[in-house]
């Protein structure tokens, strides 16, 4: 199975800018979890989605949201960017429910710098 | 507000030395305790636990929770240059809700 895929790897924005980020989970796979990790805050989960609606979300301001397609896939997206938003942004796949729905699988992460 | 910290921050051993990574937490609503391996890149599942007192072992890894005490575990054996990574721990929490906090991680290092 093709694991977890993220686009693009990086990208550089200016501050005030929006920019979008994509991830596509594994086949079969329902729930897509969004993170956040900074050298200082380390891992912060920002929200999951499942088969659609958003299911949970960490505390993040409302600059942060995303949306999931009737494929799976996910997208997020970050408003009037700032300077502390520069991070690793990791998307996570996993089944979303039953037995094992909480074992995840990342992808590579999408780099975001803001000048 | 929900807490997870782990102990020590970074370790240094020799390839066949035996480490414990502590992680210890302070939420509302416990669900579960999960441990990633992250290395140069995005952090790879090892563990979910929800039970006390029950270990889960792969390989020369293997952990356990303690829930009344509010910590878990992870032991690795015999360890070896590939497992230098960080080891994050992180507790989910809440009703349908759930929130998921990380600690801050063990970046742990295997010499030769």
């Amino acid at each position: 199975k093709a694991g977890v895929t993220q686009t693009p790897r990086y990208l550089i924005k200016t501050r005030g800018q929006q920019v979008t980020l994509s991830c596509s989970p594994i086949s079969g796979h329902r729930s897509v979890s969004w993170y956040q990790q900074t050298p200082g805050q380390g891992l912060q989960f920002l929200f999951e989605y499942f088969s659609e609606t958003q299911r949970n979300k960490g505390n993040f301001p409302g600059r942060f949201s995303g949306r999931q397609f009737s494929n799976s896939r996910s997208e997020m997206n970050v408003s009037t960017l700032e300077l502390g938003d520069s991070a690793l942004y990791l998307c996570a796949s996993s089944v979303g429910q039953g037995a094992g729905s909480w074992e995840q699988y990342f992808g590579p992460g999408t780099r975001l710098t803001v000048t | 507000e929900d807490k997870v910290v782990q102990s020590p921050l970074s370790l240094v051993v020799h390839e066949g030395d035996t480490v414990t990574l502590n992680c210890s937490y302070e939420v509302t609503n416990f669900r579960s305790l999960l441990w990633y391996k992250q290395e140069k890149k995005a952090p790879t599942f090892l563990f979910m636990l929800t039970s006390s007192g029950i270990e889960k072992k792969s390989g020369r890894l293997s952990s356990i929770l303690d829930k009344k005490e509010l910590f878990s575990i992870l032991n690795i054996t015999a360890t070896q240059t590939g497992d230098s990574a960080v080891y994050l721990c992180a507790v989910r929490s809440g009703g349908s809700n759930y929130k998921l906090t990380f600690g801050k991680g063990t970046l742990l290092t295997v010499n030769p």
